[in-house]
Parts: C-alpha cells; sequence; structure tokens
C-alpha cells in the first residue's frame, strides 16, 4: 500500500526556519516526482512545489510566494522528501502535505496530479 | 498564471439528487484537470484526472466533462457520504487549484 507520512512540523516565530520531512513507502520512489500542497486554515489549497526525479534532474519548481524562501530535496536512499523552509512568515501558517505526482498510465510520463497525499503536518508561524 | 474559478461557492443538496460543479480556467488547459474530495481533517483524494477519466475505485456516479477552459464535476444520485469540499486542478503549467466547493447534503 503506497503511503505518505509528513513530520516535522511545529510552532516557529516570523523569520525562522524549519524542516518537513515525508516518508514514502510502497511505491519505487526514486522514479516518483513529489510535490508540497498546503492549506492555511479554513482555506483552500495551494501548492508550494515540486521535485522531480533523480532520473529527469531533480529538478525543482516553486510557486512564486515561497521562491526563494523554500528549498524541496530528496533523498531517495531514505525514501524521504524534504521541505526546508526559511525567513517564515505568519502568512505561511497551514497544514503542509507531501503527494505523489501521478505517472500516466499508458505511457509512464510524470503528471502533475496527485496520489497519494500524507496526512499533513501542521505550521503555525505566531510571534 | 492560470487561476482557476469553481462556482457554487457552496451547495446544498438532497440524497439521491445530480450536483453538478463547474470550473474555469483562466487560459486553455486543454483537458489538463484534475478534482479532488476532500472532508474536513482529512487530504485530498483524487476523483478525476485528464478532466473525465475516472480514478481507479471511485464510484461511477462522479464524473466529469469539458475542455479548454470549462469544465463540470457532475455528481449522479448523491449520497451522505459525498458531503465534502471539492477542488479542481489544472496542471497545464506547473499546479493551480480552484477555490474549492463546499457540498452539504439537506
Amino acid at each position: 500500500e503506497v503511503h505518505l507520512v509528513e513530520s516535522g512540523g511545529g510552532l516557529v516565530k516570523p523569520g525562522g526556519s524549519l524542516r518537513l520531512s515525508c516518508s514514502a513507502s510502497g511505491f519505487t520512489f526514486s522514479n516518483a516526482w513529489m510535490s508540497w500542497v498546503r492549506q492555511a486554515p479554513g482555506k483552500g489549497l495551494e501548492w508550494v512545489g515540486r521535485i522531480k526525479s533523480q532520473g529527469d534532474g531533480a529538478t525543482t519548481d516553486y510557486a512564486a510566494p515561497v521562491k526563494g524562501r523554500f528549498t524541496i530535496s530528496r533523498d531517495d536512499s531514505k525514501n524521504t522528501v524534504y521541505l526546508q523552509m526559511s525567513s517564515l512568515k505568519i502568512e505561511d501558517s497551514a497544514v503542509y502535505f507531501c503527494t505523489k505526482g501521478a505517472r500516466r498510465p499508458t505511457t509512464g510520463w510524470p503528471q502533475n496530479w496527485f496520489d497519494p497525499w500524507g496526512q499533513g503536518t501542521l505550521v503555525t508561524v505566531s510571534s | 498564471d492560470i487561476q482557476m474559478t469553481q462556482s457554487p461557492s457552496t451547495l446544498s443538496a438532497f440524497i439521491g439528487d445530480r450536483v453538478t460543479i463547474t470550473c474555469r480556467a483562466s487560459q486553455s488547459i486543454s483537458t489538463w484537470l484534475a478534482w479532488y474530495q476532500q472532508k474536513p481533517g482529512k487530504a485530498p483524494k483524487l476523483l478525476i484526472y485528464d478532466a473525465s477519466t475516472l480514478e481507479s475505485g471511485v464510484p461511477s456516479r462522479f464524473s466529469g466533462s469539458g475542455s479548454g477552459t470549462d469544465f463540470t464535476l457532475t455528481i449522479n444520485n448523491l449520497q451522505a457520504d459525498d458531503s465534502a469540499t471539492y477542488y479542481c486542478q489544472q496542471f497545464h503549467t506547473f499546479v493551480t487549484f480552484g477555490p474549492g466547493t463546499k457540498v452539504d447534503i439537506k
């Protein structure tokens, strides 16, 4: 069974840093494009960014609100993807989900629809 | 950036009703669209991708249609378990989610 488990959330002061982890199991992690999506309390879903597989260069892309402050990395030996967050702002407060990008069933090409998702970890930025 | 809108923002319907949610993209995204269901305190669940392809295991009362800029999610024979918030998501250019539609049962 495919499983994603986030950890590392907590309370941090504005301007501070935090690293989230997402541990994966049940699939070939090294082939997967992994994304982070966040959800502020009572709000909708917001894509944070993505890291491609090593085979696709392990390149990263980020949403504008976090570009330059957040960094996504992966350790395929540990089946884990990370989200390093720095210069945190109050508006970064949210539940952070990690999620696996799909591969098109017919061709195997990576796609940016997401399944499954982890249960999320809460980040609160407050003084 | 591609912006996504959804309507209505909330709706209330009876068990057994047919429900339709609309999603619109700010520019053409072909059929690069997915739909998710999210219940309170839970992670989103993939329902549909490529605008109309039902994810394995999702009940057939869910269906999707559309292409270009206008898309719909239809729930036939609404069930109590369908009470949730539904999000569309484009993956034509990076990723953008719609603001969500909350479906309540009367």
